[in-house]
């Protein structure tokens, strides 16, 4: 079973600040955060990923609570393009299997 | 990033039939490779978990008779789904652990349809 748990779906006007969250209260001291996305009919694409510390790549910014039972994915200027479904995981490193869970479908609005 | 390939990209076959899927690593080498299934609407479900040069590992509930895996080489995994119905049309994605030990990228996906 997936071990979290994030919002159905969420909207979001583009060129603003899209704010995804996750809890993964379960998480152990060995497992990452990691955050993918999927655009309809595509295979998943990585976003970025984490283990204690906020990180920073091109295309988003992932915060993680200190006790590191949840974290947020932002996207800091939406596009049309980011309108997907995001997925939140959690996981040793990458040689583990990736458990999917429903994720949340974002909906990026003109 | 790392790139995966699938190939076919789609594939018709009638019901009875079997039907061969690739899986390829293009740029590194990958000892572990996955593979997914996902029906339209749902998340991905993860079917089994292939490592070069042995057996692969299925998930409860995954026919590893139907389903048969073969990772034959670093970089090319294979997925043939024997004996295809029409309950088997599903969107098939593969990934492969990367280079750095901790990513892993996924292939664009195989839509399978089964008449």
């Amino acid at each position: 079973d997936a071990k979290t748990t994030q919002p159905t779906s969420m909207d979001c006007a583009e060129g603003r600040a899209a704010n995804l969250p996750c809890n993964h209260s379960t998480i152990s001291g060995n497992e990452y955060v990691y955050w993918y996305r999927q655009i309809h009919s595509q295979g998943p694409q990585y976003i970025i990923h984490g283990l204690k510390n906020n990180e920073t790549n091109e295309m988003a910014s992932l915060i993680i609570t200190e006790d590191r039972k949840s974290s947020t994915l932002i996207l800091p200027h939406a596009t049309l393009r980011d309108t997907a479904v995001y997925y939140c995981i959690v996981r040793e490193s990458g040689g583990f299997k990736t458990i999917f869970g429903a994720g949340t479908r974002l909906f990026v609005k003109a | 990033g790392a790139v995966v390939s699938q190939h076919p990209s789609w594939v018709i076959c009638k019901s009875g039939t079997s039907v061969k899927i690739e899986c390829r690593s293009l740029d590194f080498q990958a000892t572990t490779m996955f593979w997914y299934r996902q029906f339209p609407k749902q998340s991905l479900m993860l079917m089994a978990t292939s490592n070069e040069g042995s057996k692969a590992t299925y998930e409860q509930g995954v026919e590893k008779d139907k389903f048969l895996i073969n990772h034959a080489s670093l970089t090319l995994s294979t997925l043939t789904v024997t004996s295809a119905h029409p309950e088997d049309s599903s969107f098939y994605i593969c990934s492969a652990s990367g280079p750095s030990g901790n990513e892993q990228f996924f292939g664009p996906g195989t839509r399978l349809t089964v008449l």
